[in-house]
């Protein structure tokens, strides 16, 4: 049980272009999901907690107009980075609470984002 | 600010070693206290949950430890293997936060 999913796991776009990355709770509710990104040989870093029928919020640093997040059900939350620009690529994962709450957090795969 | 550190940044060694890896955080105000297992490229594998009021939980070859008072957090893995390579971070969570991460510490176990 427990399982969160991420899609696409990796994409290549170009410049200046969006890119979508959903994360979903395949068997269990999750009010809270969080968004992290790592670059490489680095640590997970939050960007955003992500509830469920309200606004995310942001960390200090994290352009909330570039990173767009939706967390419109309790099982699917996404992000969308607008205008993607090279040194945006990073690996970006999700979490969610878990069942009893966000006091354990299950990851997602991760998604690999490049932009070129 | 809670941070998180963790040492030694890599680590090798042959296999059937036993061996341990530190975590230390700032603020001792923690909830709970997790173990994953990293793969080149890949999303994170949780190992072990650490409750605030636990000292120690285990899971086959693993076993994690807990000091909250002198922030500091072991895992301990027994008997090495080759298929344990990858790296392993430690994480903290505070009442009502994220999760806040070390760096991580890089293991090859050769054959």
């Amino acid at each position: 049980g427990a399982v969160v999913s991420q899609h696409p796991s990796w994409v290549i776009c170009k410049s200046g272009t969006s890119v979508k990355i959903e994360c979903r709770s395949l068997d269990f509710q999750a009010t809270t999901m969080f968004w992290y990104r790592q670059f490489p040989k680095q640590s997970l870093m939050l960007m955003a907690t992500s509830n469920e029928g309200s606004k995310a919020t942001y960390e200090q640093g994290v352009e909330k107009d570039k990173f767009l997040i939706n967390h419109a059900s309790l099982t699917l939350s996404t992000l969308t980075v607008t205008s993607a620009h090279p040194e945006d690529s990073s690996f970006y994962i999700c979490s969610a609470g878990g069942p009893a709450g966000y006091n354990e957090q299950f990851f997602g795969p991760g998604t690999r984002l490049t932009v070129l | 600010k809670q941070e998180v550190t963790q040492i030694p940044a890599a680590l090798s060694v042959p296999e059937g070693e036993n061996l341990v890896l530190n975590c230390s955080f700032t603020d001792s105000a923690i909830y709970n206290l997790q173990w994953f297992r990293q793969d080149p490229g890949k999303g994170l594998t949780s190992l072990l949950l650490i409750q605030s009021s636990q000292r120690e939980q285990t899971s086959g070859r693993l076993n994690a430890s807990l000091d909250k008072s002198s922030g500091r957090s072991t895992l301990y893995i027994a008997a090495s293997q080759p298929g344990d390579s990858a790296t392993y971070l430690c994480a903290v969570s505070q009442a009502g936060t994220a999760l806040i991460f070390g760096k991580g510490t890089t293991l090859s176990v050769s054959s």
